[in-house]
């Protein structure tokens, strides 16, 4: 079946530092894929989207570049903010048939410290 | 910005009683979700209705949970008799139908079960 696999956190960096949350995925066909994030207590925003390959996502500052051929999906940031601090999941949405539910990743808790 | 409304927003029962969930999706969104999210992992699919059907509940515990969507509107997820293992968040999710269309999450019921 489907499934998304990203690094296992929790990652803590600096206030401006270069950020990196790596996911790989295994779908049958092309799926949509999007990177979601969680702040405490609360559900899931999206943050981004792409629906084919070498599509990028991005928003926030945020980017993540749709990779057939790596079958991978890994959101990048140049400079982030302690309000950045949150659960950042990754997940695919299987396209076809009717059941089309995403399938989420573990997750990868982003810790920025001043 | 619409939202996807969720209540109660938390719920302590105890062992053996039953308890209900409900949701209001985004006005105009066919497709519902609730998802099952415990702590410190990413939502796993409960149910996917489209309109007032049942698409995909290949992972509800039938034995013990349901759900429904009568009107193809609101829905309600309710477990009985609930058990400790249950304790999780609940999070209901909308979309337009199609496969590149994002889920919109409600913040989600925090279910506690003593």
């Amino acid at each position: 079946g489907d499934s998304v696999t990203q690094m296992e956190g929790p990652v803590t960096l600096s206030e401006e530092a270069f950020l990196t949350i790596n996911c790989t995925y295994t779908a049958t066909g092309y799926p949509s894929l999007f990177w979601y994030v969680q702040y405490p207590g609360e559900g899931l925003q999206l943050l981004l989207k792409a629906t084919k390959a070498d599509d990028k996502g991005s928003n926030k500052g945020f980017e993540a570049t749709y990779r057939k051929e790596t079958t991978s999906f890994h959101l990048e940031k140049g400079s982030v903010q302690v309000s950045d601090s949150a659960v950042y999941f990754c997940a695919l949405k299987a396209l076809g048939g009717g059941a089309d539910g995403l399938t989420f990743g573990k997750g990868t808790h982003l810790i920025i410290q001043p | 910005e619409a939202e996807v409304a969720q209540s109660p927003r938390y719920k302590i029962t105890e062992k053996s009683q039953a308890v209900a969930f409900w949701c209001d999706p985004i006005s105009g969104h066919a497709t519902l979700y609730w998802y099952r999210q415990i702590l410190g992992q990413g939502p796993e699919l409960l149910v996917q209705f489209q309109d007032e059907s049942v698409v995909d509940d290949s992972q509800l515990p039938k034995d013990r949970f349901s759900a429904e969507r009568l009107k193809g509107v609101d829905s309600t997820l309710k477990i009985q008799p609930a058990e400790l293992g249950d304790s999780a968040m609940y999070l209901c999710a909308s979309s337009f139908t199609g496969g590149n269309s994002p889920l919109h999450f409600g913040n989600g019921t925090r279910l506690t079960v003593t």
